[in-house]
């Protein structure tokens, strides 16, 4: 049963530059979490999304960015016009039922650098 | 909403010491408590985790932790450590349907 899947696992863009960073959650998972790690910061929530809807979008950024989790393929986190602190992990999780068994199973991170 | 305390970021050991995380929490409603385990590059690993029940949680790798409603913390601890247990460890909280993390403590055990 493969886990989180997230691709690309580092990406390196220029300012101003788009960045696609994608999530397949666990089989069976329909929530998905998106997670900014910054070094000493540790995890900072950015968006809960469930298939077609976005359930919890608080910590994403007014501007840039955004989250959607279609009905069929992964997750995506998208970020226009990055800048250098847009450079940092981030790491996708999933879930099957957070309200029963509240755990999050993680990806291995996209690891951005924004040059 | 919740948030999550953990000090002492960078915690230095020798093998076959006593290691205890310190985690307090802050949160309104009925929580679930959980601990989080990131070795070097690789994704994040649940060691524990705190539904209800006997406070006292025993997790993989001998790890264990302590529920203690009164003081809002879920203390990590494990008796005697080794070089594998090399890591990041991470207290979170679940309210809202989501988990808050705390910053994380840097652990390196020297052989």
């Amino acid at each position: 049963n493969a886990g989180v899947m997230q691709n690309p696992r580092h990406l390196v863009r220029r300012r101003g530059q788009e960045a696609r960073l994608r999530c397949s959650p666990m089989k069976g998972h329909s929530h998905v979490y998106w997670y900014r790690q910054l070094p000493e910061e540790g995890l900072k929530f950015m968006v809960y999304l469930q298939k077609e809807n976005i359930i919890d979008e608080s910590g994403m950024p007014k501007e840039r960015f955004s989250a959607e989790f279609p009905k069929e393929g992964p997750s995506i986190l998208r970020i226009q016009q990055v800048v250098r602190g847009d450079s940092a992990a981030y790491f996708c999780a999933s879930s099957l039922n957070p309200a029963i068994t509240g755990e999050l199973f993680f990806g291995e991170g996209s690891r951005l650098t924004v040059l | 909403a919740q948030s999550v305390s953990q000090h002492n970021h960078h915690v230095i050991l020798s093998e076959a010491a006593s290691l205890e995380l310190g985690c307090n929490y802050s949160y309104g409603g009925t929580v679930n408590l959980f601990w989080y385990v990131q070795y070097p590059g690789q994704h994040l690993q649940l060691l524990l985790k705190y539904f209800s029940g006997d406070p006292l949680v025993k997790g993989i790798k001998g790890f264990e932790a302590e529920f203690i409603k009164s003081k809002f913390s879920f203390n990590l601890r494990k008796p005697s450590v080794q070089w594998s247990d090399t890591a990041e460890y991470f207290c979170a909280v679940n309210g809202n349907n989501r988990l808050a993390f705390g910053k994380g403590n840097q652990v390196v055990v020297i052989p």
